[in-house]
């Protein structure tokens, strides 16, 4: 199985600042990266696929980048409603694998 | 708009099957697949398998000996069963729809999730 590290587990920040999330994989997966957000009692939102590419309605800004092994999710200028958990997941192959997530909290 | 929605006992005794079903609206089954994931408490997401509208499927390796997805595409539902569950089962567990994004694939569409908890 490929693993998956995401880094930090979780993160203080403010509204309007600018954030990013790493996640690390165990081997190349080229562009197959994705990441999601989750909200209490809430269904998981894709954000990003393919590394790079804006899910549909998603905010601009959300950004992702990277290839190979190595990924980055940035927010820019964090809004009250982005404090949440966010996961990494390669799609690379199966079995799908995810990061242990993100919890972004209100600083 | 298509809405995935949990449903099945909160509750399932140990060695017991865990049974859980999917409800699809707002879209059709056809040429989609269809998947499970899960997350217990204080660990991450867990992918279980996935279910093409035809039958196909594809099970985690780490469960596959005591899974069996399966898909009613006449009742707009697919559905879970997890054999022989312990407290190592004791999850949310979502179900989500896999598409080709862009050639990738992604979940573009999650259920609420429901709390299946292994207890006796």
């Amino acid at each position: 199985d490929i693993q998956m590290t995401q880094s930090p587990s979780s993160l203080s920040a403010s509204v309007g600042d600018r954030v990013t999330i790493t996640c690390r994989t165990s081997q190349s997966i080229r562009s197959h990266l994705n990441w999601y957000q989750r909200n209490p009692g809430k269904a998981p939102k894709l954000l990003i696929y393919g590394a790079s590419s804006l899910q549909s309605g998603v905010p601009s800004r959300f950004s992702g980048s990277g290839s190979g092994t190595d990924f980055t999710l940035s927010i820019s200028s964090l809004q009250p409603e982005d404090f949440a958990t966010y996961y990494c997941q390669q799609s690379y192959s199966t079995p799908y694998t995810f990061g242990q997530g993100t919890k972004l909290e209100i600083k | 708009q298509v809405q995935l929605q949990e449903s099945g006992p909160g509750l399932v005794k140990p060695s017991e099957t865990l049974s859980l079903t999917c409800t699809v609206s707002g879209g059709s089954m056809s040429s989609y697949y269809w998947s499970w994931i899960r997350q217990p408490p204080g660990k991450g997401l867990e992918w279980i398998g996935y279910i093409y509208f035809s039958g196909t499927t594809n099970y985690n390796p780490s469960l596959q000996s005591r899974i069996t997805i399966s898909v009613d595409t006449s009742k707009n539902e697919f559905s879970l069963k997890l054999s022989s569950v312990t407290a190592a089962d004791t999850a949310v567990y979502y179900c989500a729809r896999p598409r080709s994004c862009s050639g990738t694939t992604c979940f573009d569409v999650w259920g609420q999730g429901t709390t299946v908890t292994v207890s006796s």
